[in-house]
């Protein structure tokens, strides 16, 4: 088991380049999300994805896109970076439904610049 | 909305000292409450959810609903407790996590 895999790693990107954030699970979960983690801001929802077909806008949606073509992958997109989107992304995911909550696992992150 | 509040961005103790780390919320409903973890250079991962009611590597952490309080307790602080702590509430019926803004902490040997 891989658990959630996010590439690239590092990205470095000029201000108006478009860049693919690339997250996959192994794990069957319904649930996937993309999360921007900034200093003194903590995390914040960009995107969710309760499965295949659905997506929904989280706490900070402009300047990204979301596709959940398939259970395993939830790409996001940055249509026209810009230097206010530095920042590292996560993606994370888990089961949904019912009554009991279940854990988010998290991927390793992408740090990414524009400049 | 609900919101997540963590009042310090860091915290120092010494090893061995007792640990409190707050988080308080507001919510209008029943909420369920975690705390998530992030070492150094490895990804977040769950710590507690206030569900299960457990202790894991010596933490705990109760869920106050009059003073709409989850903070995070351990008795005797640990070196490799240094990291970054986020409070996370997700509302009743819904899949999201809301997250606080996190609390460093760090502890001196």
């Amino acid at each position: 088991n891989a658990g959630v895999t996010q590439t690239p790693k590092f990205q470095v990107l000029k201000t108006g380049q478009s860049m693919t954030l690339q997250c996959a699970q192994d794990m069957n979960h319904e649930y996937m999300s993309w999360y921007r983690q900034d200093p003194g801001m903590g995390l914040r929802l960009i995107h969710y994805s309760v499965g295949a077909g659905i997506t929904d806008q989280g706490e900070v949606p402009n300047g990204y896109n979301v596709s959940r073509s398939t259970t395993e992958d939830f790409p996001l997109r940055l249509l026209s970076a810009a230097p206010s989107q530095t920042s590292v992304y996560f993606c994370a995911s888990s089961y949904s439904g019912g009554q009991l909550s279940y854990e988010q696992y998290f991927g390793p992150g992408t740090r990414l610049t524009v400049t | 909305a609900q919101r997540v509040t963590q009042p310090e961005k860091l915290l120092s103790v010494f090893k061995g000292a007792p640990v409190e780390l707050k988080c308080n919320y507001s919510y209008s409903g029943s909420p369920e409450l975690f705390w998530y973890v992030q070492y150094s250079r490895q990804r977040l991962q769950l710590l507690l959810r206030h569900i299960s009611r457990e202790s894991i590597k010596g933490f705990t952490a109760d869920l106050n609903k009059g003073e709409t309080s989850f903070h995070l307790k351990k008795p005797f602080a640990q070196e490799e407790d240094s990291a970054m702590y986020y409070c996370a509430l997700k509302g009743a019926g819904s899949y999201q996590l809301t997250f606080g803004k996190g609390t460093k902490l760090s502890v001196i040997p």
